[in-house]
């Protein structure tokens, strides 16, 4: 198996565009997870999804954030627009059911810089 | 609440020293489990352990262990005979059962920055 994928791995913007990461997460997980890692807060969770749907999305810092998963194999998180303040390296996960928790599997995570 | 805390910000030690980095956890659940994640320069997150909150036995994996103890809620990880390679931040998380909660996500500590030197 691949493991979970992120793309892309480094990306820069300027303030005000668009910006969309991607993740393919493990094929037969049904839970996906993006978190947010930076100094300040270190690793937050904005957002997860079971069997594709959206179950709490109260980490997603405002209205600028959205994500979504049109299938089990690809989810998005977008901003915007974006603003300095969001830079930081993005991680999806996933995992399979909460019967076992074995734990999260980590991306390689995307580095967002937003000059 | 749960939460979750790594008190070590930082350590250097010399390769070959023993070193043991802390976790004391909160939660009011009975069932929870805990992980310890590294996060070496490269920048991913590898899971390392976990443990659930029924299995109070210790665990060594080559050079690493876990003392974990529900009496003082520590989840205590220990790295014998460091090697340069060891050098990474080391997060300790907890995850509560349910997914239906809020809060029913995998919390992470701010991680202990470990430096070994040569």
């Amino acid at each position: 198996d691949a493991g979970v994928i992120q793309s892309p791995r480094h990306e820069v913007t300027e303030m005000g565009q668009e910006v969309t990461l991607r993740c393919k997460p493990i094929s037969g997980h049904d839970y996906l997870f993006w978190y947010r890692q930076t100094m300040m807060r270190g690793l937050e969770l904005l957002i997860y999804f079971n069997n594709n749907v959206p179950i709490d999305d109260s980490g997603m810092p405002e209205d600028r954030f959205s994500a979504k998963m049109p299938n089990a194999s690809f989810s998005t998180l977008k901003i915007q627009p974006s603003e300095p303040r969001d830079s930081a390296v993005y991680f999806c996960a996933s995992s399979l059911g909460n019967r076992d928790h074995y734990g999260y599997t980590f991306g390689s995570g995307t580095r967002l810089t937003v000059v | 609440a749960q939460k979750v805390t790594q008190a070590q910000t930082e350590i250097s030690v010399v390769e070959k020293e023993d070193v043991t980095l802390d976790c004391v956890y909160e939660t009011r659940d009975t069932t929870y489990y805990l992980f310890w994640y590294k996060q070496p320069p490269s920048g991913e997150l590898v899971f390392l352990i976990r443990r659930n909150s029924f299995d109070e036995q210790n665990e060594i994996s080559g050079r690493y262990s876990w003392n974990f103890q529900k009496s003082t809620s520590s989840f205590n990880f220990t790295i014998t005979a460091s090697q340069v390679v060891d050098s990474a931040v080391y997060f300790c998380a907890l995850l509560t059962r349910d997914y239906g909660g809020s809060q029913g996500n995998l919390i992470f500590g701010k991680g202990t920055k470990l430096s070994v030197k040569p």
